[in-house]
């Protein structure tokens, strides 16, 4: 099956800070996929982002398929943006592959 | 509107016992999807309904995982003679996926339900 790698596993940020969140996938696809898990344990969709970028608030992502790698963009955390970030991508019969996932924690 | 709900929230089984989970899936949505989180793990794909035809099961762990959606909107997962192995988060997904082949962006987005705890002690 198609293989993800997030990078960098843990992160400590100071509150107003920002981070870049990277997701590296083995094969092509058509679509990715990134959600945040809130401490209770819920997959929140942050992006739908088969490819270019797309802005959310503070958030924003870009995937570039032809080289195989999405990225995550945090500004000016605050605490509320802690937990852990997941990416993912389809195969198969669109079932979904995710990555380990980043763990942020945002310190005030 | 409704997101995808899942229960119960939490269930703690005795080692041998039979359970349940429950997923409603947002209405109307074709495709139904369950995973298993370990714990500091990534979601893991369980199997995959359109509408009430499973077309995937290949991740089901043993034979004592069995799934269904007899009418094509609410799923059951039930895990038969539990053991300590099974204790995870399962999580229910569900997706529009239009079946006549038509794809547009976003249509196979995935949404999640809360999950359920299950705990086998």
């Amino acid at each position: 099956g198609i293989q993800v790698e997030q990078s960098p596993p843990d992160l400590i940020l100071q509150e107003g800070a920002n981070s870049t969140l990277r997701c590296n996938f083995s094969d092509s696809v058509n679509n990715l996929q990134w959600f945040h898990q809130n401490p209770w344990g819920q997959l929140i969709n942050l992006f739908y982002i088969p490819s270019g970028t797309k802005q959310n608030g503070r958030l924003s992502a870009t995937t570039v398929a032809t080289e195989r790698y999405s990225l995550l963009y945090i500004s000016s955390s605050q605490t509320t943006d802690s937990g852990v970030y997941f990416c993912a991508v389809p195969y198969g019969n669109n079932r979904l592959a995710f990555g380990k996932g980043n763990q942020v924690v945002v310190i005030p | 509107g409704a997101g995808v709900s899942q229960s119960p929230r939490y269930k703690v089984a005795k080692r041998g016992q039979d359970v349940a989970l429950r997923c409603d899936p947002i209405s109307g949505h074709v495709s139904l999807f369950w995973y298993q989180q370990a714990l500091g793990q990534g979601p893991e794909f369980l199997t995959y309904f359109q509408n009430e035809a499973q077309l995937d099961k290949s991740g089901l762990p043993s034979d004592r995982f069995f799934a269904e959606r007899p009418e094509g909107s609410v799923s059951t997962l039930k895990i038969q003679r539990t053991q300590q192995e099974d204790s995870a988060v399962y999580l229910c997904a569900s997706s529009l996926k239009l079946p006549s082949g038509l794809r547009e962006s976003a249509r196979d987005e995935q949404y999640f339900g809360p999950g359920t705890r299950l705990t086998v002690t």
